[in-house]
């Protein structure tokens, strides 16, 4: 079965510019996790989704970052702007729901920012 | 709050021989996982080892064992007949289950080398 696809890999950009981050989880796993990672640090969660309901989102700073994942797949992530701070690896995961077989996270490969 | 300590930041090992990589958490929950991941240089989250906490035995998968201690708030990863692709950052982490939200809690890690 395909793993949790994210895209792009890396990106470069400049403080202050706008940049955004897409996930595709596990098919058939509905709930979906954000993770942020700084360099030297474990990952530390942004936001999760239950289907397209947000379950979790008290540390995403609201005030620039923001996340979808309409119709309850696809997910996305987008800062705005973006700050030096900011520069980590974004993770996402996805696992089964609750009650499931398991609840395991399994992560995509990640998306590398650089904010200069 | 939930907290995860990982007080090796480098372990050194050589090939074959057997590592323990500790773990010790902080909870008042009844009910949670614990987690072990890998994360090679690649960047990516690889999953390798689940123990719940009502699960009497501890959990095994091929070379990796978890080394359960509940009384002790302990989840210490075993790796038996290190090879050198096992180098990379492990992390353990802690998943609520008495709580809507079930994000991972991640330790710090701790950066394995394996040498031949």
């Amino acid at each position: 079965e395909a793993g949790v696809a994210q895209s792009p890999r890396y990106k470069i950009i400049e403080k202050r510019q706008s940049v955004a981050f897409w996930c595709n989880p596990i098919s058939g796993h509905a709930t979906l996790y954000w993770y942020q990672q700084i360099l030297g640090q474990g990952p530390k969660l942004l936001i999760q989704f239950q289907n397209n309901g947000v379950v979790d989102d008290s540390q995403l700073p609201k005030d620039r970052f923001s996340a979808e994942r309409l119709k309850g797949v696809d997910s996305t992530l987008k800062i705005q702007p973006a700050k030096l701070e900011d520069s980590a690896v974004y993770l996402c995961a996805s696992s089964d729901p609750p009650g499931g077989s398991t609840d395991t996270q399994y992560f995509g490969p990640g998306t590398r920012l650089t904010v200069l | 709050a939930q907290k995860i300590t990982q007080t090796q930041p480098g372990m050194f090992v050589q090939e074959k021989e057997a590592v323990t990589l500790d773990c010790t958490y902080d909870t008042s929950d009844q009910s949670y996982g614990l987690f072990w991941y890998k994360q090679p240089s690649s960047g990516e989250m690889i999953f390798l080892i689940y123990q719940g906490s009502y699960d009497e035995q501890n959990a095994t998968e091929g070379r990796y064992s978890l080394n359960f201690q509940k009384a002790r708030k302990s989840a210490n990863l075993v790796i038996s007949a290190s090879q050198l692709g096992d180098s990379a950052m492990y992390f353990c982490a802690f998943a609520p289950r008495d709580q809507a939200g079930t994000a991972l809690i991640f330790g710090k890690g701790t950066t394995l080398s394996v040498s031949s």
